[in-house]
């Protein structure tokens, strides 16, 4: 079983949609955990970090649940630019620990 | 300012040989790291190095990579008699030690070097 595990995808939403992805985490010793997002055939690129007490920025809240190892991201009022792949992350010592990130295609 | 920079870009060996991959990291980043990055499939830990120190080497999957900073700033990823099982993009990504970036340590990815073995 992998470390950090979300849905595949893809997922695929017309403009203007509500899209929400979890990710669960099996080690509970992670302190910091991250969605990044990335675009195709380029590097990942930081998007948010998830806390507690829940992280909104702009369009994209996210949220992290320690009972349940549970993590989400929403994305409101969804663009042709969100269109990417993001990707789930959990801390170990020092490095990053990564879902397999799931796919979103928003059209128009 | 500039990034994290890799080269090559590209790389494509065949089986049996010997490849060397580089990465400049972003300029007073003491922290340094590599993953590998299989088709559809998330960014995976190789080894991290503190300034030339490599500590923590537990995500290289073969005695056949090998990776050294030796100065503490540029770093190089060797992999030794490449298999097909090794072509994948390799990702270097550079930080600020975490005490110095509150309340995480961001790490900052370089474009990577997609690396096919034939």
């Amino acid at each position: 079983r992998k470390e950090v595990e979300q849905d595949p995808g893809p997922f695929n939403v017309p403009e203007g949609a509500t899209v929400a992805f979890n990710c669960t985490y099996s080690n509970s010793a992670s302190q910091s955990f991250f969605w990044y997002r990335q675009d195709c055939r380029k590097e990942p690129k930081l998007l948010m970090s998830v806390y507690s007490s829940g992280n909104e920025d702009g369009r994209f809240t996210a949220q992290l649940n320690r009972a349940s190892q549970y993590i989400s991201l929403l994305i409101r009022d969804s663009k042709l630019s969100d269109s990417a792949t993001y990707l789930c992350v959990g801390t170990g010592f020092q490095k990053l620990v990564f879902g397999t990130g799931t796919r979103l295609l928003v059209s128009p | 300012g500039a990034g994290v920079s890799q080269s090559p870009r590209y790389k494509v060996a065949k089986r049996g040989q010997d490849v060397a991959l580089r990465c400049d990291p972003i300029s007073g980043h003491v922290s340094l790291f590599w993953y590998q990055q299989a088709l559809g499939q998330g960014p995976e830990f190789l080894t991290y190095f503190q300034n030339e120190a490599q500590l923590d080497k537990s995500g290289l999957p073969s005695d056949r990579f090998f990776a050294e900073r030796p100065e503490g700033s540029v770093s190089t990823l060797k992999i030794q008699r490449t298999q097909q099982e090794d072509s994948a993009v390799y990702l270097c990504a550079s930080s600020l030690p975490r005490v110095r970036q509150k309340p995480y340590n961001e790490q900052f990815f370089g474009p990577g070097t997609r690396l096919t073995v034939l």
